[in-house]
């Protein structure tokens, strides 16, 4: 069965970079027609999504966050990860890690496994 | 990139029947999907590509579609059926491809 695990500090202070490692297990990070991607949600919010790539390297970012997100992968550890730059208190949230289907076409793309999630608290 | 509006709230008796709607330009031509999420738990997908319900997912969750709505309902809604309930579709050209998420539901069993 696929899991899907966060992990990272729970504390970044102001304009300090985040930075957060999602762990695959039961499952290969390369198989094909699956994007992995962050998701986020500030305390009390809705779900706000970061970005997802493919296990070759080509990513998707949110365009609200393009400018200080990078999203990595690394398949020999069936890892992919987030950076998210010049954080501030509106970046506080619940972060996901979320593996991204892609079914019969680019209209058809949705989250199907999930992570716990890992709290992120921007502050000094 | 477009939106996807979602009514904040929505109440119903247990027994009766709980519809959830979601509106967005984009949704004739975009399948929608349905995450569950309860109060510290990550979201779970409760239906996929409009009107799929996925395996484990209860029979009294159902999806429709109809022009730029797209609609869940949850028939004989039971407490544990109390939850945020968000919907999601992509915004997809030939040079990118997002997620889109409305706003979220919370559904309170009465």
């Amino acid at each position: 069965q696929l899991q899907l695990q966060e992990s990272g500090p729970g504390l970044v202070k102001p304009s300090e970079t985040l930075s957060l490692t999602c762990t695959v297990s039961g499952g290969s990070i390369s198989s094909s027609s699956y994007y992995w991607g962050w998701i986020r949600q500030p305390p009390g919010k809705g779900l706000e999504w970061i970005g997802s790539i493919y296990y070759s390297g080509s990513t998707y970012y949110n365009p609200s966050l393009k400018s200080r997100v990078t999203i990595s992968v690394d398949t020999s550890k069936n890892q992919f990860s987030l950076k998210l730059s010049s954080v501030t208190a509106a970046d506080t949230a619940v972060y996901y890690c979320a593996r991204h289907r892609l079914g019969s076409g680019w209209s058809d793309y949705y989250m199907d496994v999930w992570g716990k999630g890992t709290t992120v608290t921007v502050s000094s | 990139s477009y939106e996807l509006t979602q009514p904040p709230s929505v109440s119903v008796s247990p027994g009766q029947t709980a519809r959830i709607t979601c509106s967005g330009d984009a949704l004739p031509k975009q399948y929608a999907y349905w995450y569950q999420q309860k109060p510290g738990q990550a979201p779970v997908l409760v239906i996929y590509k409009d009107s799929e319900r996925p395996s484990g997912i209860p029979e009294r969750f159902s999806g429709s579609s109809s022009g730029t709505t797209v609609t869940l309902t949850i028939s004989g809604v039971q407490a544990e059926d109390e939850a945020d309930y968000y919907c999601q579709s992509a915004d997809s050209s030939g040079t990118y491809h997002h997620v889109v998420f409305g706003g979220g539901t919370k559904l309170t069993v009465l």
